[in-house]
């Protein structure tokens, strides 16, 4: 199975503030990975597929990086509406697997 | 508009069993794999299950106890889980294609 190592597990920001997740496989998948924003007891919203793909409806701030093993989510200018979990998945390979979340909370 | 609408969660006991349903619409579901995801209380995300075509596919703690299926006449996605435990209380979600729409999700609990 893939692992997906994502960092940091959480973080404090200010609004404003720049912000960059990483996402690391433990063998290459390509370009097979999205980001996910997930709001307390709210269903997860896709931002990106494809790696770098930013999913219709989602503001340009957010923004993805990366290929093969290393993925990264910046989210350029934080804003309220920002402070939440986000996830990376693979899907590359079956089994699919997520990263261990990030929780992005207000400094 | 794409909507998807789980049902069947709840509170059942150590090896018992629950089906959940997922009532899709706005798209026609044959055309599409369909996915379950679950997410234990203050836990991350867990991907479940897909089916694609005639082929499922499932993760390793659930194969063999968790059966997806689905009715594109009835534009409905199901998954059987049998044999439940404590750790699969979660919500579960149903999620389209490679998951650009999710549903709300439904709770089960599997406790004494």
């Amino acid at each position: 199975d893939i692992q997906m190592t994502q960092s940091p597990s959480s973080l404090s920001a200010s609004v404003g503030d720049r912000v960059t997740i990483t996402c690391r496989a433990s063998q290459a998948i390509r370009n097979d990975l999205g980001w996910y924003q997930q709001r307390p007891g709210r269903a997860p919203k896709r931002l990106i597929y494809a790696a770098s793909s930013l999913q219709s409806g989602v503001p340009s701030r957010f923004s993805g990086s990366g290929s093969g093993t290393e993925f990264t989510l910046t989210i350029s200018s934080l804003q309220p509406e920002d402070f939440a979990s986000y996830y990376c998945l693979q899907y590359n390979s079956n089994p699919w697997t997520f990263g261990q979340g990030t929780k992005v909370e207000i400094k | 508009e794409v909507q998807l609408l789980e049902s069947g969660g709840g509170l059942v006991q150590p090896g018992g069993s629950l089906r959940l349903s997922c009532a899709a619409s706005g798209f026609n579901t044959s055309s599409y794999n369909m996915n379950w995801v679950r997410q234990a209380p203050g836990k991350g995300l867990e991907w479940v299950s897909r089916i694609f075509g005639s082929n499922t596919y499932y993760a390793d703690s659930v194969k063999g106890r968790f059966t997806v299926s689905r009715d594109n006449s009835k534009s409905t996605l199901y998954l059987q889980m049998n044999s439940l435990r404590a750790d699969d209380t979660a919500v579960y979600y149903c999620a389209r294609g490679w998951t650009d729409y999710w549903g709300q999700g439904t709770l089960v609990t599997v406790s004494s």
